[in-house]
């Protein structure tokens, strides 16, 4: 069964820092999608990509963060300057389209730790 | 705004009995939701969806009811089974993101 890839599994990164999280979405998915989970808490819309563009994007994805299709199947999320309260799971998703009725693929997610 | 919310962050319920988790919403012209299910490192994993034409779907020992006129639905989960133990989200799909509730732990008591 196709899955949605994120590597790494764990990362931990110094306050300051800048860190890339990489997501290797189903191949034939055009939608692509990151959410965060902070420890215990509900999970949060980020930012939602399409056709290299960003289509929409939460309150939370300010200056600090932006996305990247750097090639054909590679979707990257990069957090610059990294705070302690960025410490959280990030998980990538895609769908073969967007609208209604279709469904979206979760990674296992990576654990960022900002120490 | 959106949102999406669970009646209760915890629920436990003996094996072999029914589990049902409530949900609440507040945007009337949401039209399309989602069940997810969440095991302990993992990420959400679909279980069953329903559009607001409907009031009911049933899956494999799952079923969702949706009652948009107190803006209500629920994931009722037949003969609850060990490996049924996870957080569990309700969440509206819009055009291009899913807004997802807070979640219900379901635990099972053997």
């Amino acid at each position: 069964e196709p899955e949605v890839t994120q590597t790494p599994s764990h990362q931990v990164t110094q306050m300051g820092q800048e860190v890339i999280l990489r997501c290797v979405p189903i191949s034939n998915h055009l939608y692509f999608y990151w959410y965060r989970q902070i420890l215990g808490q509900k999970v949060e819309f980020l930012v939602s990509f399409y056709n290299n563009e960003i289509s929409e994007k939460s309150e939370i994805f300010d200056d600090q963060f932006s996305v990247e299709r750097p090639d054909g199947s590679n979707f990257t999320l990069k957090i610059r300057s990294t705070k302690l309260e960025d410490s959280a799971m990030y998980f990538c998703a895609s769908s073969e389209r967007t609208g209604g009725e279709t469904e979206a693929f979760f990674g296992q997610g990576t654990r960022l730790t900002v120490v | 705004g959106e949102s999406v919310g669970l009646h209760l962050p915890t629920l436990s319920v003996q094996e072999g009995d029914n589990s049902i988790i409530n949900c609440a919403y507040s945007n009337s012209a949401s039209d399309y939701f989602i069940w997810y299910k969440q095991e302990s490192g993992k990420g959400p994993q679909f279980i069953i969806d329903i559009r607001s034409n409907m009031d009911k779907r049933q899956g494999q020992r799952v079923t969702v009811l949706l009652n948009k006129t107190v803006k209500h639905l629920s994931l009722q989960i037949a003969a609850t089974q060990p490996g049924d133990s996870a957080v569990y989200f309700c969440a509206e799909k819009s055009a291009s993101k899913i807004i997802f509730g807070s979640g219900t732990r379901l635990s099972i008591r053997p």
